[in-house]
């Protein structure tokens, strides 16, 4: 079974500091994305940044980067200046299937991040 | 461009009531689907609309149902509320049966008392 496993259930940074969220994931599959969901207070889930497989650099969205090690299989989340703004529950999330039919993200149980001033 | 628009956001039901869910998916998208989100089992995935044709079904009982309309606009039904049933709803989009990248509405918040 494909399993997305996020091992730090909270975390707190101060306000402008950096943090990293951990991921890990188990698939036999070679080809595929990932990805990171912020859930705010609001509860509205937000993507944050996805990572196709077979590319090889990081991707990155403004102040939001991830360390993809694909034969690790771990796909950790860097803030760098963090905000308020950025408290939140953040996901990862992994999709089974390619993208035709068969296409369900599976979800690890987040990690809670509280950005104080 | 709109985002996945869910109605209603809140609401109250009554364990043995029904309850049908809304949403809009972004505009072009054609794939629908929907999630709850419990503090108990997080997130787990429901149900996966296409062209108006279910094609992918989580583990969930029968009372759980949907259906998505020629507009691609979904709604989701759940018979026989029992207390357990409460739980955010999200209801998410995607363009097509390749597309990769889910985006998710804001969602509904269901209690059953």
């Amino acid at each position: 079974a494909q399993t997305v496993t996020q091992s730090q259930p909270e975390m707190s940074v101060q306000e402008a500091e950096t943090v990293t969220l951990s991921c890990t994931y188990d698939t036999s599959e070679s080809n595929y994305y990932l990805f990171w969901y912020k859930q705010p207070p609001s509860r509205q889930m937000i993507l944050v940044i996805r990572q196709e497989a077979y590319k090889q650099q990081n991707a990155t969205e403004n102040r939001f980067s991830v360390n993809f090690q694909k034969a690790a299989k771990s796909f950790s989340l860097k803030i760098s200046d963090s905000q308020l703004g950025d408290t939140a529950m953040y996901f990862c999330a992994f999709p089974l299937g390619s993208g035709g039919s068969n296409y369900k993200l599976t979800f690890g149980k987040g990690t809670l991040l509280t950005v104080n001033p | 461009k709109a985002g996945v628009t869910q109605t209603p956001r809140y609401l109250i039901k009554t364990r043995g009531q029904q309850v049908t869910l809304s949403c809009s998916p972004i505009s072009g998208h054609r794939s629908v689907s929907w999630y709850q989100q419990t503090p108990g089992q997080g997130l787990q995935f429901l149900f996966e609309y296409f062209s108006e044709t279910q094609r992918n079904k989580g583990n969930f009982p029968g009372r759980f149902s949907g259906r998505q309309f020629s507009n691609s606009r979904s709604e989701m039904n759940v018979s026989t509320l029992e207390l357990g049933d409460s739980a955010l709803y999200l209801c998410a989009s995607r363009e097509g049966a390749s597309g990769n990248t889910i985006y998710f509405g804001e969602g509904s918040w269901l209690t059953v008392v």
